[in-house]
């Protein structure tokens, strides 16, 4: 498999802030990683795919102007909530996969709170 | 888009019991997995099955990808195996995993 890092792993900052999380993958060259969100206990729900190099693919709903994604490279995924607000608050999931992996592997989220 | 639905939502057991967690999906599939979500987030992938049978330890799992449902069994639970579980599937084509509502196990002492 592969091991994925994130960090921070939570951050608290106030509202109008913008905050980026970085996403890793410490052992292999991801050609495409995830970005997930996940209110508490309710499922995960995809926001964005990103291919190395690439523009990301936004899920219907997702404001791409406020998440601003950026793949830079096979090893690191950045997610910058842009103007965060109170609503932003939630637990952020990457996960990445690429040749020769039949799964996504996930990160161990990062934990969103806006005041 | 496909449905994946997950029964029970909600589980509680003592320690030692056996469950069985099942999920439905509303159309063929190309891919079916499960994962355990523990009690810090970190989701840990358990079986890729489409279909079949497949066993781990004290966990096994069966796709009827005919029938278009997935079993989780899991046998003589522990404390450690509390969290939610989370049925996710892909279709033919895509990339991405479109996961259930998950089943919150959580196993008493």
């Amino acid at each position: 498999g592969a091991v994925v890092s994130q960090h921070p792993s939570w951050v608290i900052c106030k509202s109008g802030t913008s905050v980026k999380i970085e996403c890793r993958s410490l052992d292999f060259q991801a050609t495409t990683m995830f970005w997930y969100r996940q209110f508490p206990k309710q499922s995960l729900m995809l926001m964005a795919t990103s291919n190395e190099g690439s523009k990301a693919t936004y899920e219907q709903g997702v404001e791409k102007d406020k998440f601003l994604i950026n793949h830079a490279s096979l090893t690191l995924s950045t997610l910058t909530v842009t103007s965060a607000h109170p609503e932003d608050s939630s637990f952020y999931i990457c996960s990445l996969t690429g040749t020769g992996l039949w799964t996504q592997y996930f990160g161990p989220g990062t934990r969103l709170l806006v005041l | 888009g496909i449905q994946v639905e997950q029964s029970p939502p909600d589980l509680i057991l003592q320690e030692g019991a056996n469950s069985t967690l099942r999920c439905n999906f509303s159309d063929s599939v190309n891919n079916l997995q499960w994962f355990h979500q523990n009690p810090w987030g970190q989701l840990i992938n358990l079986f890729y099955i489409p279909s079949g049978t497949k066993q781990n330890g004290r966990l096994s799992a069966t796709t009827v990808a005919t029938e278009r449902y997935s079993l989780l069994y899991i046998s003589s639970s522990q404390t450690t195996d509390s969290g939610v579980y989370f049925c996710a599937v892909t279709i033919q084509g895509a990339q991405k995993l479109v996961f259930g509502q998950g089943t919150r196990l959580t196993i008493n002492p």
